[in-house]
């Protein structure tokens, strides 16, 4: 079985600062991890994924993501906040690396502040 | 990346009637397309899942009589929501993957029941 813990709900942070979203799995298998964003009232768009090959992942629009196997984590980063990126974030694993049947974490709010 | 189109992004249907959404891959082959729910600000639940040509999947506690699934040709998956009721209120996003690629959303369906 496969789960994916969000350990926040929501993340509030000031724009031009660093924005951390902690993210925990379970996985039986060698998992394949994804992190997508979305938008109000938007479908979700991906923003990196994790499929065995180099544990530190860069994503689109500056996000980055750690895959560290012995804390069983996969936080996403991104050194700098803008404005833009306020919207929900999840954290997805798969236990094939096809990247389908897909679970999804509960989903962290970022939120922006001026 | 490929894109899947979902349409239409808002409806709002009477009570007792039915409503469908239909989902596209753009520009590929979409062998697996993936039907999710997603509540106010929770996460997304998979529903079912449709392999052209063959019956749907359903997941643990989705009634298959109300929410009918066809998918009839590798670009065109569609979700029926039978004899709507106000519970049934919901976004409404698919998946689509070409094999074992990754997979890619549509924007969402919000459907609304009055």
């Amino acid at each position: 079985a496969q789960s994916v813990t969000q350990l926040d709900s929501h993340v509030s942070v000031s724009e031009g600062t660093p924005v951390l979203l902690r993210c925990n799995y379970s996985s039986s298998y060698s998992p394949s991890l994804f992190w997508y964003v979305q938008h109000p009232n938007k479908g979700l768009q991906l923003l990196l994924k994790y499929t065995s090959a180099a544990t530190l992942v860069k994503g689109i629009n500056g996000f980055e993501a750690e895959f560290k196997k012995s804390e069983t984590s996969f936080h996403l980063t991104k050194p700098s906040a803008h404005m833009s990126d306020a919207a929900e974030y999840f954290c997805v694993v798969s236990y094939n690396n096809a990247g389908n049947m897909l679970t999804f974490g509960g989903g962290t709010r970022l939120m922006v502040k001026p | 990346g490929a894109v899947v189109s979902q349409h239409p992004s808002r409806v709002i249907c009477k009570s007792g009637t039915s409503v469908k959404i239909e989902c596209r891959s753009l520009d590929f082959q979409a062998t697996t397309m993936f039907w999710y729910r997603q509540f106010p600000k929770q996460s997304l639940m998979l529903m079912a899942t449709s392999n052209e040509g063959s019956k749907a999947t359903y997941e643990q506690g989705v009634e298959k009589d109300k929410f009918l699934i066809n998918h009839a040709s590798l670009t065109l998956s569609t979700l029926t929501v039978t004899s709507a009721h106000p519970e049934d209120s919901s976004f409404y996003i698919c998946s689509a993957i070409m094999g074992s690629t990754e997979a890619f959303f549509g924007q969402g369906t919000r459907l609304t029941v009055v």
